[in-house]
């Protein structure tokens, strides 16, 4: 049962242009919800995040909305770069409870050319 | 700050044998995680600890799995036997407490590959 998922396993964008990664949940007791993204041979590192009360959340180049209704959510990264080249994993949690663990998608990869 | 710090890097053992992966994680923090990322199954969550304790070892895949933190600073995951099935790459992550906008912070991962 995966309840976090991305459905497209790899995206190749030019630099300079628009990249938007997307994400879908099942379960709706998700409350917040996060993107990371990860270089290879190292660990994923945080982006950034959003919780449910809001639909979006900016930080620089990089923002994500959440569409509670469609259980979507999306990182749009405008203008892409080639150093953004990695996979992005989205995950859900439930805050506000001792739980604290993410359930992770299954990663996209992002290819940013030149 | 150091970050999340695990060792080995890589390790490659034969099938049967014990295999322990270790973790320290960032001072201060409260909660700790154990991920296993497969091409399969992707990013999973293993077991997670708060104070110490283990908290939800539900995604542990079978009693050749243990993993114990027996003070703030330590965690260990061992496989026991260890089987091919067993290889992927293994993170130990670290967050603070609940407040808002915590978030977890990943160490480098272990790369196992069981012969």
């Amino acid at each position: 049962d995966q309840q976090v998922k991305q459905n497209s396993p790899s995206l190749s964008v030019q630099e300079g242009r628009i990249s938007i990664l997307n994400c879908d949940y099942t379960n709706s007791m998700f409350d917040y919800f996060l993107w990371y993204k990860k270089y290879p041979a190292e660990g994923p590192t945080f982006l950034i995040s959003i919780s449910s009360i809001k639909d979006k959340n900016e930080d620089g180049r990089f923002t994500v909305f959440l569409n509670k209704s469609a259980k979507h959510l999306s990182l749009h990264i405008v203008p892409s770069q080639p150093g953004d080249s990695a996979v992005y994993f989205c995950a859900a949690s439930r805050r506000g409870t001792s739980y604290g663990k993410l359930t992770f998608g299954q990663g996209t990869i992002l290819t940013v050319h030149p | 700050d150091a970050g999340v710090i695990q060792s080995p890097r890589h390790e490659v053992t034969e099938m049967g044998q014990e295999v322990t992966l270790r973790c320290k994680p960032i001072s201060g923090h409260d909660y700790l995680f154990w991920y296993r990322q497969t091409m399969m199954r992707g990013l999973e969550l293993l077991i997670y600890f708060n104070n110490n304790v283990p908290i939800d070892d539900s995604g542990m895949p079978e009693d050749r799995f243990s993993a114990k933190m027996p003070n703030a600073s330590f965690s260990n995951l061992k496989i026991q036997p260890s089987e091919p099935r067993d290889s992927a790459v293994y993170f130990c992550a670290s967050r603070g407490g609940d407040r808002e906008g915590e978030t977890q912070y990943f160490g480098p991962g272990t790369r196992l590959l069981v012969l």
